[in-house]
């Protein structure tokens, strides 16, 4: 089953646009991680948030996590053609190190 | 440091046809993991392996899927017989420690791609 919600499901921004996406899942988890996958491609792990951490950064990329509403949100700033892919969130469960995806959101960065 | 390495890329079968998919793991990394993606959605997990045991294969149809990780580094996925709805990529990833850990990252191979016709 998939644990986590992305919204929206497609968003479509114009480059130098910052770019935010939320997840929410249902469980408790041991942490949330965010991947970005190009049309064709695997998955790339972009970062991962412990459940007792509530924002970081990497680079362009912004991460909070709320647990008490079971949500996380992604910022990417300064938005680039080259982001444009679809990105996931993926919860670790607290028993096994288990990633359960949501259905993803497609990010499309127009020069 | 090498990827989660994956064979064949891509695959095209007619239904009730069997497949097999292979995965090599990053050296070292004691847990490995099967996910089935299906377009426009995310990856469903349907096993888990840590060396060479099974940790959860709850989501894997059993009746025609199989898998197996023989010495606890490479593993084999197995398709008999295919249906249509099989259609979809198959990812493979694997991460370094036995669960449970909180800094757990997984790193995901390039994918095989079946089509089944």
């Amino acid at each position: 089953s998939q644990q986590g919600e992305e919204d929206p499901q497609a968003l479509s921004i114009q480059e130098g646009e910052n770019a935010t996406m939320n997840c929410s899942y249902k469980t408790s988890i041991n942490n949330l991680q965010w991947y970005r996958q190009n049309s064709g491609r695997g998955l790339v792990h972009l970062i991962l948030i412990r459940s007792n951490e509530r924002e970081k950064h990497s680079g362009r990329l912004r991460v909070t996590l709320d647990t008490s509403k079971k949500s996380s949100s992604l910022l990417i700033t300064a938005s680039r053609a080259a982001d444009t892919a679809s990105y996931f969130c993926a919860t670790m469960n607290s028993g096994y190190s288990t990633l359960t995806f949501g259905k993803g959101t497609m990010l499309l960065v127009s020069p | 440091e090498a990827g989660v390495a994956q064979s064949p890329r891509y695959k095209i079968i007619e239904k009730r046809q069997s497949v097999a998919f292979w995965c090599n793991p990053i050296s070292g990394h004691a847990t490995l993991y099967w996910y089935q993606q299906i377009l426009g959605q995310g990856p469903k997990l349907l096993i888990q392996f840590q060396n060479n045991g099974v940790v959860d294969d709850s989501q894997l149809p059993k009746d025609r899927f199989s898998a197996e990780r023989l010495k606890g580094v490479d593993s084999t996925l197995k398709i008999q017989p295919a249906k249509l709805e099989d259609s979809a990529v198959y990812l493979c990833a694997s991460s370094l420690d036995v669960v449970p850990k909180s800094g757990n990252t997984i790193y995901f191979g390039e994918g095989s791609w079946l089509t089944v016709v």
